[in-house]
């Protein structure tokens, strides 16, 4: 079964930190992708940033990174110099090779970003 | 430009009415989703369709009911069967050419109430 895990309900950071929040993922699929989500209070989806199983260098996208540790499991999303405007729903979310047709979504991590 | 429009925005309902909720996409995309989410939670996958003519239940389709007759189109219909319709709903779509690495694309949701 395929699963996504976002271990943190909500998360503070101050202005300007860097943050990371967490997304460990479950599957037996040897390829698949990973893919980070911004929602804001709008309820807009917006994807910020994506990982493939066999991508051997971790993604980035101007102050976005994952940090993908395969071993682990793991697809954490790094935010560097946050900003005011980050403050949101953040999503980890998986598609599998067997079963590409479908996404599976973690819970969700609520971002507070303090000025 | 292209993108995903759902229509109307905002919805309201009353108990025992069936109210369909509008979802276009001009990106020329194979498969189409619908999602609820509910206040401070995850997305969760009612029904997503591969193809016209077909679509599958997804992990709460009980009281809702979808179409796809043409490949643009994917509107959900909120019967009167599910108990607690009031929530946020978000209509996807995504190509299916590249197997895991393409992302969702999302509409900007429709938001029902039932009074």
């Amino acid at each position: 079964a395929q699963k996504i895990t976002q271990t943190q309900p909500g998360m503070f950071v101050q202005e300007k930190e860097a943050v990371t929040l967490d997304c460990t993922y479950d599957t037996s699929d040897q390829s698949y992708g990973l893919f980070w989500y911004k929602q804001p209070s709008s309820g807009e989806m917006i994807f910020l940033i994506y990982q493939g199983s066999y991508d051997e260098q971790n993604a980035t996208e101007g102050r976005y990174s994952l940090n993908f540790q395969k071993a682990r499991k793991s697809a954490n999303l790094v935010i560097s110099a946050s900003q005011l405007g980050d403050s949101a729903m953040y999503f980890c979310a998986m598609r599998v090779r067997y079963n590409f047709n479908k996404f599976y979504f973690g819970s969700g991590t609520k971002l507070n970003v303090k000025p | 430009d292209g993108g995903i429009t759902q229509s109307p925005k905002y919805l309201f309902r009353k108990e025992g009415q069936n109210v369909t909720l509008s979802c276009e996409q001009n990106l020329n995309h194979d498969a189409m989703y619908w999602y609820r989410q509910d206040p401070g939670q995850g997305l969760r996958l009612i029904y997503y369709s591969q193809i016209v003519n077909d679509f599958q239940k997804g992990d709460i389709a009980e009281g809702y009911s979808v179409s796809r007759e043409k490949k643009e189109s994917f509107p959900l219909t909120v019967t009167s069967a599910q108990k607690n319709p009031t929530a946020f709903y978000l209509c996807a779509s995504s190509t299916q050419g590249a197997g895991v690495v393409n992302e969702q694309f999302f509409g900007p949701g429709t938001r029902l109430t039932v009074l």
